[in-house]
């Protein structure tokens, strides 16, 4: 079955500092990649939608700025948070699905606590 | 506006005890519903999709079913494993983009 990878499963950093969260299609091309967000006890808060070789769509209230998403390639895609704050700790998920099959995979999380 | 509402938030069981979560929706056009299951700390597992009213699938103690207004999930004689988050989402004709809604906490107690 599809398989994505998602890494680092945890990372913390201090405030200021970048970090950047990879997501990997093992087994499939990932046309279309989504980024989210989860909060302790809620369901998942779609970020962004990204389609290979194309600029991210972000969702409202999102900064572009902040979250900076690349999908260079149909196997990978990455989420770089910058300048992190307190405020940006979270659970971060993503999901890749190629349209010509229809289907979506989920990675398995990172935790970024930012301190 | 496209909606998705699961219930009840969450679900307390002895091992064993069946029941059933549920899952309805308003959309424009659905083009498919899917389930999920997510433990702690860790990423959606997909389950089922379901693609037109009257469907159904198993898979061990689950099956999930669909209708034009609601999808519901079963789960035949629980075991304490089965605990998890149950999510929902739709897919709509006119987004590539799933809509959740905000799962059902299930708990099976030995």
């Amino acid at each position: 079955g599809a398989v994505v990878s998602q890494h680092p499963s945890r990372v913390i950093c201090k405030s200021g500092t970048s970090v950047k969260i990879e997501c990997r299609s093992l087994d499939f091309q990932a046309t279309t990649m989504f980024w989210y967000r989860q909060f302790p006890k809620q369901s998942l808060m779609l970020m962004a939608t990204s389609n290979e070789g194309s600029k991210a769509t972000y969702e409202q209230g999102v900064e572009k700025d902040k979250f900076l998403i690349n999908h260079a390639s149909l196997t990978l895609s990455t989420l770089t948070v910058t300048s992190a704050h307190p405020e940006d700790s979270s659970f971060y998920i993503c999901s890749a699905s190629e349209r010509r099959v229809g289907g979506y995979t989920f990675g398995s999380g990172t935790r970024l606590t930012v301190v | 506006e496209d909606q998705v509402t699961q219930s009840p938030e969450a679900l307390r069981l002895q091992e064993g005890e069946s029941s059933s979560l549920n899952c309805s929706y308003t959309v424009s056009g659905l083009r498919g519903l899917f389930w999920y299951r997510q433990d702690p700390g860790k990423g959606p597992e997909f389950l089922f999709t379901l693609y037109s009213a009257g469907e159904e699938k198993e898979k061990e103690r689950l099956k999930a079913t669909l209708t034009k207004k609601e999808s519901f999930l079963h789960i035949t004689a629980p075991k304490p494993e089965d605990s998890a988050t149950y999510l929902c989402a739709v897919r709509t004709d006119s987004n590539y983009q799933l809509i959740w809604g905000a799962g059902t906490k299930l708990i099976i107690k030995p």
